[in-house]
């Protein structure tokens, strides 16, 4: 069945510092959505991804679209305290989200 | 306008018995999902519906079972409970084709 895999599982950073994870699956994708879920909170929804190749920035966080839709990243310029988080990507389509099992990201002031 | 709602916070509840989840979806979508969520790991799908109808459902036991009201509220039923089966629980509507809004969850412990 369709899998996504998200890299890394773990980051630690230094405040300021830029931090990416990456969703990578062996399928097409129809759609990427990209969640970030603060410790002891629920997933909350960050953006979705339709075409080949798309990119949008919401302020700091930078997320692509592979050309072969096949792999994502998000990126984050700068990092927050505020950033602290898991963020999961989920592949598929409006059916049945599959998920991967998250970046989670820890953030030094 | 009130998000996605979800009873009970938390629930503790005795191997082999049964279990009610409850949740109400942002005014206007039709569709809900359910999830559940083991400390540490990503949501698992359990059930999608729509219009009342089951469109999706994931790798869970018979003992998962779930509905739709025409309120487009919906439950997610739990029979026979194990200690495994103790997690959070969330719920999640959205529009068709849109991303979905997670209520805050049932956290469920199973004893």
């Amino acid at each position: 069945g369709q899998q996504v895999m998200q890299i890394p599982q773990y980051q630690h950073v230094q405040e300021g510092e830029d931090f990416t994870t990456y969703c990578n699956s062996s399928t097409t994708l129809s759609n990427i959505q990209w969640y970030k879920q603060r410790p002891g909170g629920h997933p909350v929804f960050l953006i979705q991804l339709v075409k080949s190749g798309e990119v949008k920035k919401q302020k700091r966080l930078t997320f692509q679209f592979g050309e072969a839709k096949k792999n994502s990243s998000l990126h984050i310029t700068a990092t927050q305290t505020t950033d602290v988080g898991t963020y999961f990507c989920s592949a598929g389509n409006n059916r049945k989200l599959i998920w991967g099992l998250g970046t989670s990201l820890a953030v030094n002031p | 306008d009130a998000g996605v709602t979800q009873s009970p916070t938390h629930l503790i509840k005795t191997r082999g018995q049964q279990v009610t989840l409850r949740c109400s979806p942002i005014s206007g979508h039709k569709s809900v999902s359910w999830y559940q969520q083991v400390l540490g790991q990503g949501p698992q799908f359990i059930f999608q519906y729509y219009e009342k109808e089951e469109r999706g459902r994931g790798n869970f036991p018979d003992r998962f079972s779930a509905r739709q009201f025409p309120n487009y509220s919906s439950e997610l039923n739990v029979n026979a409970l194990l200690l495994g089966d103790s997690a959070l629980y969330l719920c999640a509507s959205s529009f068709e084709g849109e991303g979905y809004t997670f209520g805050s969850g049932t956290r469920l412990t199973v004893v």
